[in-house]
């Protein structure tokens, strides 16, 4: 059961505008939630993450929002550029559970010129 | 200066052969995992080990089993190898302190099993 989703597989967006990523949960246990980001024949790396008694958390220009009661989080990148070009996961993590990351299926977003 | 290292990139090997991936870290963290990209793209935690011990065991079949020589060493041992076995394979780490939630994720190792 996936208890992370990511429903939206792809994302075109101009050079220069917002990207915005979204992201739905479905375990109340979980308290932590991040994104990472992942370049073809690379590993994903971490980008940002943000605590279930936060709703914002903010890194230069990307900002992830959390919406506990929806159990809805986003990602917005401002301004896109083409290197933002790459699958973003969406994963999450409950307290006690040893790092063990529950990840989304990926959007992969396009930044065009 | 490579963080999380992974041999090998690509594996392809023959239903029933037994393969190795190595991953090994040099970011002094204390535990590291194992995860499984699938065709569909799904990342999947399979093992992890802090300190030389197993904490997460998924349901994985016993054909996988890891091992870990000391803490900066995890490596996968898979028996029989089948068809439903082709996946990448991510080697992940994370510090000692701070959220263990923000691992560090090797390049992968491309295995296809013919």
């Amino acid at each position: 059961d996936q208890q992370v989703k990511q429903n939206s597989p792809s994302l075109s967006v101009q050079e220069g505008r917002i990207s915005i990523l979204n992201c739905d949960y479905t375990n109340s246990m979980f308290d932590y939630f991040l994104w990472y980001k992942k370049y073809p024949a690379e590993g994903p790396t971490f980008l940002i993450s943000i605590s279930s008694i936060k709703d914002k958390n903010e890194d230069g220009r990307f900002t992830v929002f959390l919406n506990k009661s929806a159990k809805h989080l986003s990602l917005h990148i401002v301004p896109s550029q083409p290197g933002d070009s790459a699958v973003y996961f969406c994963a999450a993590s409950g307290r006690g559970s040893w790092g063990k990351l529950q990840f989304g299926a990926g959007t992969q977003v396009v930044v065009t010129p | 200066d490579t963080a999380v290292s992974q041999t090998p990139k690509y594996l392809v090997t023959q239903m029933g052969n037994d393969k190795s991936i190595k991953c090994e870290q040099n970011l002094g963290h204390d535990t590291m995992y194992w995860y499984k990209q699938d065709s569909k793209k799904f990342l999947k935690i399979m093992f992890s080990y802090n300190n030389k011990e197993l904490i997460i065991n998924e349901t994985v079949p016993n054909r996988f089993s890891p091992k870990s020589p000391d803490k900066a060493h995890l490596n996968l041992h898979i028996n029989s190898l089948e068809l439903g076995d082709s996946a990448v394979y991510f080697c992940a780490s994370s510090p000692p302190s701070g959220p263990s939630y923000e691992q560090y994720f090797g390049p992968g190792t491309r295995l296809t099993v013919t």
